[in-house]
C-alpha cells in the first residue's frame, strides 16, 4: 500500500527564513508524490508533483521538492519565507487506483 | 480563481432536512470525486467517479448518495445528516487517465448539522 507521513505538525519559521516541510514515503511501486497547499477557508492547490523525470521539482510560489529514493523523503523546501505562506501543507501520494492519499498536513506559521 | 466551483459556499441544516451540494467542472477531466474534511485533518476519499460511473465508495454511509449527472456535474445528497456529519466538504477532479494526474479542488461548502 501506499502512504506517506508528514513529520511535523506544525512548522513555525521567521519571515525571510528557510522553509522545510517534511514527507517520507512508503510505496511497493515506483511512486507519483505531491505536495499540496490548502489556505483558510480554501480548497487544496497544487504546489508541484514528482513523476518518475527530473528527481528536483521546481514547483509554483518558489517552492521546490527533491525525490530522495534511497531515504523515501520528498521535502518540501522554499529558500525565503512571506508572511503570505501561512497555510496548511499536504504531501500525498498516488495509489494503483489513481487515488491520493493524503498525508496528516502540516501548519507553517511565519512570523514577522 | 479555482476552475471547480462548489456552491453553495456554506449550509447549515437540521437532522431531519434534505440538501444537495453541487459541484461543477469545464476542464474535460473524466474523474470527479467527494472528500469530507474535518478541522485540522486531511482530506478523506467519500466516493469517486470516472466517465460517469461510481468507481468507489468509501463505505461512506447511505445518508451521503452521490450523483454525477453528466461529466461536468457532481452532486452530493444529504439526508438525515448527524451533528458529526459537520465538516468542509470538498469536490475534485482530475484527467483520472494515470496515476501523474493532480486533483484540482473547489473552495469547499462548508456544512453545519444542527
Amino acid at each position: 500500500a501506499q502512504s506517506v507521513t508528514q513529520l511535523g505538525s506544525h512548522v513555525s519559521v521567521s519571515e525571510g527564513a528557510l522553509v522545510l516541510l517534511r514527507c517520507n514515503y512508503s510505496s511497493s511501486v515506483p511512486p507519483y508524490l505531491f505536495w499540496y497547499v490548502q489556505y483558510p477557508n480554501q480548497g487544496l492547490q497544487l504546489l508541484l508533483k514528482y513523476t518518475s523525470a527530473a528527481t528536483l521539482v521546481k514547483g509554483i510560489n518558489g517552492f521546490e521538492a527533491e525525490f530522495k529514493k534511497s531515504e523515501t523523503s520528498f521535502h518540501l523546501t522554499k529558500p525565503s519565507a512571506h508572511m503570505s505562506d501561512a497555510a496548511e501543507y499536504f504531501c500525498a501520494v498516488s495509489d494503483p487506483n489513481n487515488d491520493m492519499r493524503f498525508g496528516a498536513g502540516t501548519r507553517l506559521t511565519v512570523k514577522p | 480563481d479555482t476552475e471547480v466551483t462548489q456552491t453553495p459556499k456554506h449550509l447549515v441544516m437540521g437532522m431531519t432536512n434534505k440538501k444537495s451540494l453541487k459541484c461543477e467542472q469545464h476542464m474535460g477531466h473524466r474523474a470527479m470525486y467527494w472528500y469530507k474534511q474535518k478541522a485540522k485533518k486531511p482530506p478523506e476519499l467519500m466516493f469517486v467517479y470516472s466517465y460517469e460511473k461510481l468507481s468507489i465508495n468509501e463505505s461512506v454511509p447511505s445518508r451521503f448518495s452521490p450523483e454525477c449527472p453528466n461529466s461536468s456535474l457532481l452532486n452530493l445528497h444529504l439526508h438525515a445528516l448527524q451533528p458529526e456529519d459537520s465538516a468542509l466538504y470538498l469536490c475534485a477532479s482530475s484527467q483520472g487517465d494515470s496515476r501523474a494526474s493532480p486533483l484540482h479542488f473547489g473552495n469547499g461548502t462548508r456544512l453545519t448539522v444542527t
